[in-house]
């Protein structure tokens, strides 16, 4: 079965400031996807970015970017520029390319500090 | 962007009563469409998955007669919770996959509050 670990609950970060979201997973399969979403306060889910397990290259999405270490099975999140409306909670997702499911990570939530 | 929609978004029943979230796809047709549960403070949990014309596969540990899913056309799924008690007081959102695709899109969310 597969598993999302994300080993920090809670972040801080000054504003304009960087900060590096943790996530590792564990699966035997080989087409799989990965994500970062964003949770604010009204509780709508919203993509980040998207890494798709074939591509070498890292996804990146202006101010957010990751780092994909296949081998290790580590797919991390910077936020470069914080700003305060990026504080909320972050989930790291996985998807397996057959069932198309989410699972999930335990989230961390980032607090941007002016 | 895609659009997926929830309604309502905060509904509040009576134990022993029965309440219906209605999960639409407005600008796609979703093959696919998922429902999740959200408890305070912790991630999502995947409930069931919902197919077009087809019975719901169910998670494990979901009781399937008490959340009742039904996906009748290609832009709406339907998770009706059954005999509500207090302990299904949860934050329900679902999500629809785009054909051809593995993108999905999420709803904003329903909450369910059982006195």
């Amino acid at each position: 079965a597969q598993t999302v670990t994300q080993s920090q609950p809670e972040m801080s970060v000054q504003e304009a400031e960087t900060v590096t979201l943790s996530c590792t997973y564990d699966t035997s399969e080989n087409n799989y996807y990965l994500f970062w979403y964003k949770q604010p306060p009204s509780r709508q889910m919203i993509l980040v970015i998207r890494q798709e397990a074939y591509k070498q290259q890292n996804a990146t999405e202006n101010r957010f970017s990751v780092n994909f270490q296949k081998a290790a099975k580590s797919f991390s999140l910077k936020i470069s520029d914080s700003q305060l409306g990026d504080t909320a909670m972050y989930f790291c997702a996985f998807m397996t390319g057959g069932t198309y499911k989410y699972i999930f990570g335990t989230g961390t939530r980032l607090k941007v500090l002016a | 962007g895609a659009v997926v929609s929830q309604h309502p978004s905060w509904v509040i029943c009576k134990s022993g009563t029965s309440v219906k979230i209605e999960c639409r796809s407005l600008d796609f047709q979703a093959t696919t469409m998922f429902w999740y549960r959200q408890f305070p403070k912790q991630s999502l949990m995947l409930m069931a998955t919902s197919n077009e014309g087809s019975k719901a596969t169910y998670e494990q540990g979901v009781e399937k007669d008490k959340f009742l899913i039904n996906h009748a056309s290609l832009t709406l799924s339907t998770l009706t919770v059954t005999s509500a008690h207090p302990e299904d007081s949860s934050f329900y959102i679902c999500s629809a996959r785009a054909p051809r695709s593995y993108e999905q899109y999420f709803g904003p969310g329903t909450r369910l509050t059982v006195t």
